[in-house]
């Protein structure tokens, strides 16, 4: 929704690294997540990090939100073809809003040639 | 446990019948939310469940919507007179009680109205 922000596109080379960028509005939002989700499947939880960080890395996964600017990214290392899916950024938000609601971006296609 | 189960897969239906969903979250996930969500868009929020309590509904939510938890377990979402627009993928998603908020989603229901 309107709340966060995404980019729609990004490709990349398989090995090369990935990021993924998204903005959002609500400075009370507790907890960011990315989730990926593949051609005609659900959404699979990748990541989360709480407020009070600024980087969390999992594998080849890095977070890092920097909360003056609202900005959260996803950076995945040595990118495969099978990373190939649509990335949603999505904050719950800590005041006026059903605990654990998420909003959601766009999503940003990520595409990986070999 | 398997994870958020959905049930069916894919449904099509003509315009104006009635369509029912099922939800069958993780086991002791107290929280439940349903979500929609329309091509190129990212998720939205439908409505949430606590225990077998609805606690919230969105205003994307219209009359000839209803969802229930009857024992706190499994959830149903129908939808009546359906309509061409209602055609969506409907995702299903629990908590646990405690700690971070992370929602599992299920692989969703594939919704076509013709």
């Amino acid at each position: 929704g309107e709340d966060v922000e995404q980019s729609l596109f990004l490709s990349v080379r398989e090995g090369d690294s990935s990021v993924i960028n998204c903005t959002y509005t609500d400075s009370s939002s507790t907890y960011l997540y990315w989730y990926k989700q593949e051609p005609g499947a659900g959404l699979q939880l990748l990541t989360y990090i709480f407020s009070n960080m600024d980087m969390k890395q999992d594998q080849r996964l890095t977070v890092l939100l920097n909360k003056k600017d609202k900005h959260l990214s996803l950076r995945i290392a040595d990118t495969q073809t099978g990373d190939s899916a649509i990335y949603f950024c999505a904050e719950s938000k800590n005041r006026g809003s059903t605990l654990g609601r998420l909003y959601f971006g766009r999503g940003t296609q990520l595409t990986v040639w070999p | 446990d398997t994870g958020v189960s959905q049930d069916p897969r894919h449904k099509i239906t003509k315009r104006g019948q009635n369509v029912t969903f099922r939800c069958d979250p993780i086991s002791e996930h107290n929280r439940l939310y349903w979500y929609r969500q329309t091509l190129g868009q990212g998720p939205e929020f439908l409505t949430y469940f606590q225990n077998e309590a609805q606690l919230e509904k969105s205003r994307l939510l219209s009359d000839r919507f209803s969802a229930e938890r009857p024992k706190g377990s499994f959830s149903t979402l129908e939808i009546q007179r359906t309509e061409q627009g209602d055609s969506a993928m409907y995702l299903c998603a629990s908590s646990p009680p405690r700690g971070a908020p992370e929602a599992f989603f299920g692989q969703g229901t594939r919704l076509t109205v013709v």
